[in-house]
């Protein structure tokens, strides 16, 4: 266990559906991130909060949601999604953004869009 | 182009055997580089993390070495056991917005 949990495991969703991933941390870390990981293809970075604060937004469709009402909870909140966005979405935490901290990844929640 | 580029791509190795996973990086100016491993369907763990200034660093039977002159680094595994088969993602980040690039990943199956 590496401190970090996300809540549901596995999902299933149809494509008008509208659902939230959970992540929670008690490692005191202040930053928090939310990445897709697609078969086959490398980590993508979707958003990362500093403080609760959203710092980065790589670019990602506005039915992904993001949510963090504190440092230790994240939450990503799914409408209207498509088939291509199943994926394993993973949540992480680390002490700050700062260049040298290292990053605690939770188990991922296996979406699947239908 | 991947500015982290990993190989080999898969490997299959005996139970007991060594091997060595390479990462080779173009990210500049460097910040860290970091090794994870990832069972299938789980999240990355932690196995090393590295500095500009740091050669070498272990971690029970995985010792990952860095070469920042020729942005080369390599994950060794000794003495494999059935438990190493995962995918190994080196992560490298940059001092620019602190972002980091992640490697494709080796595959890893340690057969008996």
């Amino acid at each position: 266990e590496t401190g970090v949990t996300q809540t549901p495991r596995h999902l299933v969703m149809g494509m008008t559906n509208k659902k939230s991933l959970k992540c929670e941390q008690h490692l005191g870390h202040n930053a928090m991130y939310w990445y897709k990981q697609s078969a086959k293809k490398p980590l993508e970075l979707m958003f990362v909060y500093n403080f609760k604060e959203q710092t980065e937004n790589n670019s990602v469709p506005s039915r992904f949601s993001p949510e963090c009402p504190n440092s230790s909870h994240l939450f990503l909140h799914l409408h209207t999604l498509q088939p291509e966005d199943s994926a394993l979405y993973l949540c992480a935490s680390s002490q700050d953004e700062g260049r040298n901290t290292e990053a605690f990844f939770g188990q991922g929640t296996r979406l699947t869009v239908v | 182009k991947n500015q982290v580029e990993q190989s080999p791509q898969s490997l299959i190795i005996l139970e007991g055997k060594n091997c060595t996973l390479q990462c080779n990086y173009t990210v500049s100016p460097f910040s860290n580089l970091r090794w994870y491993k990832q069972d299938t369907g789980r999240g990355p763990v932690s196995l090393t993390i590295m500095t500009f200034s740091e050669n070498t660093k272990s971690n029970g039977r995985y010792t990952a070495t860095l070469d920042a002159d020729t942005k080369q680094s390599s994950l060794h595994i000794t003495a494999s056991q059935l438990s190493d088969s995962a995918s190994y993602i080196c992560v490298v980040k940059g001092t620019n917005a602190g972002k980091s690039t992640f490697g494709d990943g080796t595959t890893l199956t340690v057969k008996p």
